[in-house]
């Protein structure tokens, strides 16, 4: 059974730019959540997608979007970059998105804002 | 407030010695969650407790949910344990995880 793949693993844009990232589940997984990990501030939470309907949003600027499509792939948007936008971007699924469910993380995409 | 506190935030040991990384939270969880990251970023859940103990291999998780407490047991450490350790925990209140900064974890041959 194939694991949470994110693509890309690794951009670099530039301030002001905007970037899309790709999250595919594991087959059957119909919870998606993203979360943001950088050295200051740790993993945050950003938020959390359901059967292609947004269920929880973490503390974040409005810049920070996303959307779950019917076959539940994710995407996470980020426009009008900032410097502090450089960070590690997670992806994680689990079967229904409660919290006595494992979470099964992708690789990440390392974004880096120059 | 949603608060997750984890202890100690490095660790270095030798070898086959026993090791434990503490958690503590502020209110009320449904769950909490055990994770591990490796150089690279890849993260692995090892443990989902909302009561008790759990066993896999050389690692124990353990909660104590009246003291807002848990703990991750490594036995007989091995180089290749060495990775950070996160505990995340899911409130009653709310329905994010919120996570601890980390424990970086070193285990010398």
């Amino acid at each position: 059974k194939a694991g949470v793949t994110q693509t890309p693993r690794y951009l670099i844009k530039t301030r002001g730019q905007q970037v899309t990232l790709s999250c595919s589940p594991i087959s059957g997984h119909r919870s998606v959540s993203w979360y943001q990990q950088t050295p200051g501030q740790g993993l945050q939470f950003l938020f959390e997608y359901f059967s292609e309907t947004q269920r929880n949003k973490g503390n974040f600027p409005g810049r920070f979007s996303g959307r779950q499509f019917s076959n539940s792939r994710s995407e996470m948007n980020v426009s009008t970059l900032e410097l502090g936008d450089s960070a590690l971007y997670l992806c994680a699924s689990s079967l229904e998105g409660t919290g006595n469910q494992p979470q099964h993380f992708g690789d990440g995409t390392r974004l880096s804002i120059l | 407030k949603n608060e997750v506190e984890q202890s100690p935030q490095n660790l270095t040991a030798q070898e086959g010695e026993f090791i434990t990384i503490n958690c503590s939270y502020s209110v009320g969880i449904s769950a909490l969650h055990w994770l591990q990251q490796h150089p690279g970023g890849g993260i692995v859940s090892l443990f989902m407790l909302s009561s008790g103990k759990k066993k896999h291999g050389r690692l124990i998780a353990t909660i104590n949910i009246q003291e807002k407490h848990s703990s991750l047991h490594i036995t007989a450490s091995h180089p290749r344990d060495s990775a950070v350790y996160i505990c995340a925990v899911r409130f009653l209140t709310g329905n994010q995880f919120y996570f601890g900064t980390g424990t970086s974890l070193t285990v010398i041959p």
